[in-house]
């Protein structure tokens, strides 16, 4: 398709298990990022690759999560232990450039749900 | 630092009422602002945006202009429709970083 797209959209984890959170972005662009969106809040940085280099990742939480973009297109956001204060909304959002005054384009999101 | 405040919803309104939805913002430097839209299951969109000061965004009815002096962006519509019905959410960029607000729900009623 020609939008973002994220996968898995919903996923039910047990604490205390590892996920793992899959963003494809839009054919040539180079910025990626990854939000965190709690109910009824607005999205929360977590970090920014441009191209396969991670530029930010002062939002990422803990040390429990972790992302990565090894060939600059695909990006997994991974969470391991995961904890009932990890449910939330995963967004994942690329742009041609940076972020300026640049578009960013959003996926759906995946909803975890830690019990 | 960097942050947005937007009214809280939810805002509810009749089919071709008036809406504005408030925002002001806290940036250092000179951030572009931005307003994006959530339809129901689909994902946040671009809405309109303005880069410099006393820019005016528009986009579908919608328009924001850049208030420096009152570090505002309000969003406004002269005539809603029912299928405006969406969270909107205002944003900040500075630095590699967007700043979004907490988003403010909003529904026409036919």
């Amino acid at each position: 398709g020609a939008g973002v797209s994220q996968s898995p959209r919903y996923k039910v984890a047990k604490r205390g298990q590892d996920v793992a959170l899959r963003c494809d972005p839009i054919s040539g662009h180079v910025s990626l990022f990854w939000y965190q969106q709690a109910l009824g809040q607005g999205p929360e940085f977590l970090t920014y690759f441009q191209n396969e280099a991670q530029l930010d990742k002062s939002g990422l939480p803990s040390d429990r999560f972790f992302a990565e973009r090894p060939e600059g297109s695909v990006s997994t956001l991974k969470i391991q232990r995961t904890q009932q204060e990890d449910s939330a909304v995963y967004l994942c959002a690329s742009s041609l450039a940076g972020t300026r005054h640049g578009e960013l384009f959003f996926g759906e999101g995946s909803r975890l749900t830690v019990l | 630092g960097n942050s947005v405040t937007q009214m809280e919803g939810p805002v509810t309104l009749s089919e071709e009422a008036f809406l504005t939805i408030n925002c002001t913002y806290t940036a250092t430097g000179y951030p572009s602002l931005f307003w994006y839209v959530q339809y129901p299951g689909e994902g946040l969109q671009l809405l309109l945006k303005a880069t410099k000061a006393d820019d005016k965004g528009s986009n579908k009815g919608f328009e924001a202009t850049y208030r420096k002096e009152t570090t505002s962006f309000h969003l406004e519509k002269g005539s809603v429709q029912v299928s405006d019905s969406a969270v909107y959410f205002c944003a900040l960029t500075s630095g590699n970083q967007f700043y979004f607000g907490t988003g403010t729900s909003l529904t026409v009623i036919p």
